[in-house]
């Protein structure tokens, strides 16, 4: 079974830079995953960030951005807001399917 | 604008089945892939299928394969998430959602649809 790992919590000072990873069970995370990012706040749908590792949308606020560290996809957020505070999720592709991070809850 | 409103959610017994239904404007609705995400309640979001521009080929977690089916209507801008032998660990908000670029996967989404499975 596929099982994509993303930190459950992390928090981070307003002004400060923060790191979250998403790991993958079956090897490194490369750009053949199209790692996707997503925020999801309570009570809302998620919002697309990044695809295909370190692209992002026409919404993607420049603060964000993508990409491979160590065998992990990442999304980096500098300088951190209050209003980042939320769920963020991975997206990896494996072959057809996609899967899922568990998510990580970031508190600004 | 891209506008996806997802229908058909509720309450439905063990066992039991649904259909959701996703209508899609705003946009070539054929030039798209369009997925179902669900969010189980105190879990994360979990993808569940998607299906491609003209409807000819699918894929699907696991945990789903063989219970649910996505289908599109090209001609109606709809597409739908049939679910049959529902679980109670299937209860979730149930979002569809459409690709963006090559390898967006779900830049756009809907509000979701609450499907509750309970006796």
């Amino acid at each position: 079974q596929t099982v994509v790992t993303q930190e459950p919590s992390v928090t981070v000072s307003p002004g400060g830079t923060v790191t979250l990873t998403c790991a993958s069970n079956t090897g490194a995370v490369t750009n053949d995953h199209h790692p996707n990012w997503f925020q999801q706040k309570s009570g809302q749908p998620p919002r697309a960030l990044i695809y295909s590792t370190s692209n992002t949308l026409s919404w993607t606020p420049a603060r964000f951005s993508g990409s491979l560290i160590g065998g992990t996809a990442a999304l980096t957020l500098s300088p951190v807001q209050p209003d980042d505070e939320a769920d963020y999720y991975c997206l990896l592709f494996y072959g057809g399917v996609w899967v899922f991070g568990g998510g990580t809850k970031l508190t600004v | 604008d891209v506008y996806l409103a997802e229908s058909g959610g509720g309450l439905v017994q063990p066992g039991g089945s649904l259909r959701l239904s996703c209508a899609a404007s705003g946009f070539t609705f054929t030039r798209y892939w369009m997925t179902w995400v669900r969010r189980a309640p105190g879990k994360g979001l979990e993808w569940l299928a998607n299906i491609n521009r003209d409807g000819s080929d699918d894929f699907y977690v696991d945990s789903v394969k063989g219970r649910f089916t996505i289908a599109r209507d090209n001609a109606k801008n709809l597409v739908f998430l049939q679910m049959n032998s529902l679980r109670v660990e299937d209860t979730a908000t149930y979002y569809c959602a459409r690709s963006g670029s090559p390898w967006s996967e779900g830049a756009y989404w809907g509000q979701g649809t609450l499907v509750s499975v309970s006796s």
